[in-house]
């Protein structure tokens, strides 16, 4: 059972491009977490997906960020017209429900470099 | 609201030594609880959960964290540190909103493991 994957590992941007991040979640699992680790920084929650639905982006910005879960097809997390502030680790999670008890499991992350 | 506060970003031992990473906690009800560990530009792994069990959790690698409400602490402990233990290590408590679970990171402590 493979783990949440993520795509590509290492992504370099020049400001004003876009960023698209994709995950997959573990087999079974149809819940997506995505969370941002900025340099020295503990993880900071993004927004919360299930399959078509957006549950929650309370921690996603306003602007420039969207996030999608499609019914087919990985995660994907898009930033538009990066800036340097954009550089840092971005985390997915998976889990196969919403429950408190439920562990939530991590890819590897994306690493997002813009210069 | 939760929060968790992680009150060391640096830790040093000696290989062999008993290792201390101390976590403390807020949360307005029963909290989920959570260490999860990252070595360098590698994802998160999960060592241990506590979700109102017993009090004392073992997790993987020799790892354990006593859950103790009437300090609201939850620290990881291991008797005898090892090289491959030095890594990022985050406390993490489980948030319930709106049905799930929304983990909250701490700033992470930093193990560094001396020969």
């Amino acid at each position: 059972n493979a783990g949440v994957m993520q795509n590509p590992r290492h992504l370099v941007r020049r400001r004003g491009q876009e960023a698209r991040l994709r995950c997959s979640p573990m087999k079974g699992h149809s819940h997506v977490y995505w969370y941002r680790q900025l340099p020295e920084e503990g993880l900071k929650f993004m927004v919360y997906l299930q399959k078509e639905n957006i549950i929650d982006e309370s921690g996603m910005p306003k602007e420039r960020f969207s996030a999608e879960f499609p019914k087919e097809g990985p995660s994907i997390l898009r930033i538009q017209q990066v800036v340097r502030g954009d550089s840092a680790a971005y985390f997915c999670a998976s889990s196969p429900s919403e429950t408190g008890k439920n562990i939530q499991y991590f890819g590897a992350g994306t690493r997002l470099s813009v210069l | 609201a939760q929060s968790v506060t992680q009150l060391d970003s640096h830790v040093s031992v000696s290989e062999g030594t008993p290792v201390l990473l101390r976590c403390n906690y807020s949360s307005s009800y029963s909290p989920s609880l959570f260490w999860y560990v990252q070595h360098p530009n590698k994802g998160l792994q999960l060592l241990l959960k506590y979700t109102s069990a017993a009090t004392l959790v073992k997790g993987i690698n020799g790892f354990e964290a006593e859950f103790k409400k009437s300090e609201t602490s939850f620290h990881l402990t291991k008797p005898s540190a090892h090289m491959s233990d030095a890594a990022e290590y985050f406390c993490v408590v489980g948030a319930l909103s709106g049905g799930y679970n929304k983990l909250i990171f701490g700033a992470g402590t930093r193990l560094a493991v001396h020969p």
